[in-house]
């Protein structure tokens, strides 16, 4: 398996446009989750999913965070408008069974200018 | 929620030294406690973890302590090299509704430098 894939690896957009960042995780895993990492704020948790469903968006930070996961083999995070403050690293990762390892993706570098 | 404190947020060592990293976590239903090695650039990756029904685990120059009863576990690293210069994220996995999901919540992170 080449692991959890991450898309676009960098992003540099201007504030108000719309980003998505995409994730597969690997086969089989059935959680996956959003993070976002910063120097200042460390990882955080954004939003986990489990079998699909989301299961806790409590560190989403405003509602224009949206994730979504049609299938076991995709999903994505949304920031519309974006606006600067949001450049970070985001990292997906994913798991199987639970309290198990948690596989991270290489990152999306975003950049908000 | 869960809260994850870890100390130190910098370490640095001279080659060959000991290197010990400590968290502490908040609820008591935490049952998984991963150790993640990042290195500049890249995704953070695990080196070892630890279950609530296990007090000790070591690999090669790795281990892992955990106190159930004070709600806190430490990384220590022996002989060190200054490939192993990352930042350091313990973490602690947390029982949601009776029903666990994997979901990891991080320490802040130690910076550790090993100096040759």
């Amino acid at each position: 398996d080449a692991g959890v894939i991450q898309s676009p690896r960098h992003e540099v957009t201007e504030m108000g446009q719309e980003v998505t960042l995409r994730c597969k995780p690997i086969s089989g895993h059935n959680s996956l989750f959003w993070y976002r990492q910063t120097m200042m704020r460390g990882l955080e948790l954004l939003i986990y999913f489990n079998n699909n469903v989301p299961i806790d968006d409590s560190g989403m930070p405003e509602d224009r965070f949206s994730a979504k996961m049609p299938n076991a083999s995709f999903s994505t995070l949304k920031i519309q408008p974006s606006e600067p403050r949001d450049s970070a690293v985001y990292f997906c990762a994913s798991s199987y069974p639970v309290n198990t390892e948690a596989f991270f993706g290489q990152g999306t570098r975003l950049t908000v200018v | 929620g869960e809260n994850v404190e870890q100390h130190p947020s910098t370490l640095s060592v001279q080659e060959g030294d000991s290197a010990v990293i400590k968290c502490t976590y908040s609820d008591s239903a935490s049952n998984y406690f991963p150790w993640y090695k990042q290195e500049l650039g890249k995704r953070p990756q695990l080196i070892i973890d630890i279950r609530s029904n296990v007090g000790e685990k070591k690999d090669q120059r790795i281990a892992v302590t955990l106190n159930k009863t004070a709600k806190h576990f430490s990384l220590h690293i022996t002989e060190t090299q200054p490939e192993d210069s990352a930042v350091y994220f313990c973490a602690a996995s947390i029982k949601a509704g009776g029903t666990s999901y994997g979901k990891l919540t991080f320490g802040q992170g130690t910076i550790l430098t090993v100096h040759p």
